[in-house]
């Protein structure tokens, strides 16, 4: 699985948005991009994925650069009950293979009232 | 359509008892996941099966650790003679296909394990 750098921590403001950004520039073709985030001591929760073009969901948007060597989770209004640490994983297209999410440190996203 | 469940959420076991975790994947889903978590620590992969079969147990402790998912009934994690060090919690996910690609992963809530 490429490897992704993230920021360990960011801090925004309750109503504004949060951008949360992912570096994995070691990515190949064919690897999709997934976000969770996990709420202090609850289990993960999925967010979105993408391979190459601009995802949008009811819960964020996932924006992939052209060359896809990065991407930004965006929360359009970040609530209080967004503060998590988030997870940028990418993952292998292995049809038949043993795969599995590989979480690393993720960015831990502080909303202030 | 239930989410993944677990139970129990939290258990206690003395040490050298058997800890026995539960998972319940999503409706429609025969892939299934387990992590661990130990307190301030990160999310770490332990095994990954489909119906009746271990897929790949790279991240299972060699010894006193053993998983299941039977062709009827929710997946069990089976800890024997619990230590100390296996007080953490417990996370299962489930998915409709291998994860990966454009299938993702649900989890559920955790068990937490305590051992004293």
């Amino acid at each position: 699985d490429a490897k992704t750098t993230q920021p360990p921590s960011m801090d925004c403001a309750e109503g504004r948005a949060a951008n949360l950004p992912c570096n994995h520039s070691t990515i190949s073709g064919n690897e999709y991009v997934y976000w969770y985030r996990q709420i202090h001591s609850q289990g993960p929760q999925y967010i979105i994925h993408g391979l190459k073009n601009n995802e949008t969901n009811e819960m964020a948007s996932l924006i992939i650069t052209e060359d896809r060597k990065s991407s930004t989770l965006i929360l359009p209004h970040a609530t209080l009950r967004d503060t998590a640490v988030y997870y940028c994983i990418v993952l292998l297209i292995s049809s038949g293979s043993a795969r599995q999410l590989t979480f690393g440190s993720g960015t831990q996203l502080t909303v202030l009232p | 359509n239930a989410g993944v469940m677990q139970n129990p959420r939290h258990l206690v076991r003395r040490r050298g008892q058997e800890a026995r975790l539960r998972c319940s994947p999503m409706k429609g889903h025969s892939h299934v996941y387990w992590y661990r978590q130990l307190p301030e620590e990160g999310l770490k992969f332990m095994v990954y099966l489909q119906k009746e079969n271990i897929i790949d147990e790279s991240g299972m402790p060699k010894e006193r650790f053993s998983a299941e998912f039977p062709k009827e009934g929710p997946s069990i994690l089976r800890i024997q003679q619990v230590v100390r060090g296996d007080s953490a919690a417990y996370f299962c996910a489930s998915s409709l296909l291998p994860v990966g690609g454009d299938t993702e992963a649900f989890f559920g809530q955790g068990t937490r394990l305590t051992v004293v």
